[in-house]
């Protein structure tokens, strides 16, 4: 069975601090990781992907298999990174995404 | 490109009512997903097509719940009969195949069983 688990539902941090959204993982395989957003009345959409190893709008994420963790991060938050985050799972070779329950960041001014 | 377009936005009927969702997925794509997000809940899969075929169902209530994809292009969800507890946001995706996660997720339909 395959698992995501998002500890954190509210994520609230002043604009220019560095921000973390966490995300760990249980799946018996080599998993791929995602991290989806959804920004306010926008459709959900994809940030980055763990195969990529790209940065998107400043933000990262290292898949650490040891730890089972596919944590977000970005070192300085903008007002514009508000949104709706969730880590998404799924086995190679291509079978269903399974979502984590989210983690609504808030970044103050 | 309009995307992977939804209709209706929302949609508010009695419980024992059947509902019906549509689905346009974007052009080419031959992957469509059907996904339920449960208010406060990630997107959970009811079902993915390959195609015409229906290749993933396992989480797709098959006593209320049916879906079809005729000719591999257009899609339709549909509950019969609705219950309080499938008050929802039923979204609808695509992608090239199902090994490329580039999904492209439509605006959704909420639903509201009263």
């Amino acid at each position: 069975a395959q698992r995501v688990t998002q500890p954190e539902k509210l994520l609230s941090v002043f604009k220019g601090a560095p921000v973390e959204l966490k995300c760990n993982y249980s799946y018996s395989g080599s998993p791929e990781l995602f991290w989806y957003v959804q920004y306010s009345r926008q459709r959900l959409q994809l940030l980055l992907r763990h195969i990529s190893r790209e940065s998107i709008k400043g933000f990262t994420a290292d898949l650490n298999k040891g730890e089972t963790s596919f944590h977000l991060k970005k070192p300085f938050a903008q007002e514009e990174d508000s949104a709706m985050y969730y880590c998404a799972l799924s086995g190679r070779g291509g079978s269903r995404l399974t979502f984590g329950e989210g983690t609504q960041l808030t970044v103050n001014p | 490109e309009a995307g992977v377009v939804q209709s209706p936005r929302y949609k508010i009927i009695e419980k024992k009512q059947p509902v019906a969702f549509w689905c346009n997925p974007i052009s080419g794509h031959n992957t469509l997903y059907w996904y339920r997000q449960n208010l406060g809940q990630g997107p959970e899969l009811l079902i993915r097509y390959e195609n015409e075929e229906a290749v993933d169902d396992s989480q797709l209530p098959k006593d209320r719940f049916s879906a079809e994809r005729l000719k591999g292009v257009d899609s339709t969800l549909k509950i019969q009969p609705a219950e309080l507890g499938d008050s929802a946001v039923y979204l609808c995706a695509s992608s090239l195949s199902s090994v490329d996660y580039g999904y492209t997720f439509g605006s959704g339909t909420r639903l509201t069983v009263v």
